[in-house]
């Protein structure tokens, strides 16, 4: 089965500090994608970063990137430079292809608070 | 913005009712998702269409069900609502070749 692993429940970074959010992972299938989505206290979803299982580069956009060490299962998310907007829930999710279906399964979270 | 939209915002009802929530996918968008997001159970698959037709069920109770239209809008329809119905849904969009499924604003579900 497939599953989802974040162990930080909650963070602390100072403004214009780099953080790193924690996610492992597991699964049997050879190809499969990585995701991290951020909600803020509004609720919606916002997706930030994609890595692919096959992808030989760490992926990154902006001040995320994505550092992915396939060996270990980790796909640990690093924010650069955090500013007070990145306050939030943060989601380390993984895309399978199984049964016909590309659902998301979802770890539980690491909340992240950015003070001054 | 993600170009998901979801109706309504927010929905309060009582306990037995029926609601309908709507989606409306990224312009082209064939796959539509259905999440559930709740204190107790995370974020969960609820069930999958792409073209109209369902592609996957996660767990999603049989009080609740769906639809994809022809013009791709999907319908999730949750009847017989009890307490522990409350919670988040969200709808999600895929096309194409993209990996990315993009996020409607969702749905806050309050059952009284």
């Amino acid at each position: 089965a497939q599953k989802i692993t974040q162990t930080q429940p909650g963070m602390f970074v100072q403004e214009k500090e780099a953080v790193t959010l924690d996610c492992t992972y597991d699964t049997s299938d050879q190809s499969y994608g990585l995701f991290w989505y951020k909600q803020p206290s509004s609720g919606e979803m916002i997706f930030l970063i994609y890595q692919g299982s096959y992808d030989e580069q760490n992926a990154t956009e902006g001040r995320y990137s994505l550092n992915f060490q396939k060996a270990r299962k980790s796909a640990n998310l690093v924010i650069s430079a955090s500013q007070l907007g990145d306050s939030a829930m943060y989601f380390c999710a993984m895309r399978g292809r199984s049964y016909n279906t590309d659902k998301l399964i979802f770890g539980t979270g690491t909340r992240l608070q950015v003070f001054p | 913005d993600s170009g998901v939209t979801q109706t309504p915002k927010h929905l309060i009802t009582a306990t037995g009712q029926r609601v309908t929530l709507r989606c409306s996918p990224r312009s082209g968008d064939l796959s539509v998702y259905w999440y559930q997001q709740s204190l107790d159970q995370g974020l969960q698959f609820l069930i999958q269409y792409y073209n109209g037709e369902e592609r996957a069920k996660g767990n999603i109770l049989e009080r609740f069900s769906a639809q994809q239209f022809p013009d791709l809008h999907s319908e999730l329809n949750l009847s017989s609502l009890e307490l522990g119905d409350s919670a988040l849904y969200f709808c999600a969009s895929r096309g194409g070749e993209g990996e990315t499924q993009y996020f409607g604003p969702g749905t806050r579900l309050l059952v009284l």
